[in-house]
């Protein structure tokens, strides 16, 4: 299996831009997870879905953030419109919960470095 | 809800000298608990869990760990610590709930090991 993948692995953009990031979990996995990773607030999980649903999104930091999972193999985050301190590294990560005792172990792509000028 | 303390941020060890990060959580159920790894530039990767039975957990590359509940820690041994450890150190839990939930994690312990 490849993987979490993520694209793009960079994105340096200009304040006020839309920015979309996006996420191919592993197949079969039915949770995604979206997190950002700054050096001040450490890891942040933003929001998860389940099936395609999403379960959680306390941790969008506002309006300008949006998440979508239109299937079970994409998902994509967007800002809009994008500001200097939303510069971050993004993770995507998905796991199979439902899969017995074993399971809950959340597997991480290699991230998204934003660079918002 | 659940926290995750991780006390050391930044440790400089020598070679072959012995780790030990802490980690502790605070949640009133039972959880799992998890260590993760972010060498420089890369991701995040699954360096050992715990979900129950043997509080002492061996994962991948030498390191344990020990879950102890009493002290609601969890902390991340190694005996002897190589120059490619250098790396970031997360501890993260969750509820154990039975299904996902999100994990909470620590602001990790950034570890460099000198030659």
């Amino acid at each position: 299996d490849a993987g979490v993948i993520q694209s793009p692995r960079h994105e340096v953009t200009e304040m006020g831009q839309e920015v979309t990031l996006r996420c191919k979990p592993i197949s079969g996995h039915d949770y995604l997870f979206w997190y950002r990773q700054t050096m001040m607030r450490g890891l942040e999980l933003l929001i998860y879905f389940n099936n395609n649903v999403p379960i959680d999104d306390s941790g969008m930091p506002e309006d300008r953030f949006s998440a979508k999972m239109p299937n079970a193999s994409f998902s994509t985050l967007k800002i809009q419109p994008s500001e200097p301190r939303d510069s971050a590294v993004y993770f995507c990560a998905s796991s199979f919960p439902s899969g017995g005792p074993l399971v809950d172990e959340q597997f991480f792509g290699p991230g998204t470095r934003l660079t918002v000028l | 809800a659940q926290s995750v303390s991780q006390h050391n941020h930044h440790v400089i060890l020598s070679e072959a000298a012995s780790l030990e990060l802490g980690c502790n959580y605070s949640y009133g159920g039972t959880v799992n608990l998890f260590w993760y790894v972010q060498y420089p530039g890369q991701h995040l990767q699954l360096l050992l869990k715990y979900f129950s039975g043997d509080p002492l957990v061996k994962g991948i590359k030498g390191f344990e760990a020990e879950f102890i509940k009493s002290k609601f820690s969890f902390n991340l041994r190694k005996p002897s610590v190589q120059w490619s450890d250098t790396a970031e150190y997360f501890c993260a839990v969750k509820p154990n709930t039975g299904t996902a939930s999100k994990l909470t994690f620590g602001t990790g312990t950034r570890l460099q090991v000198t030659l």
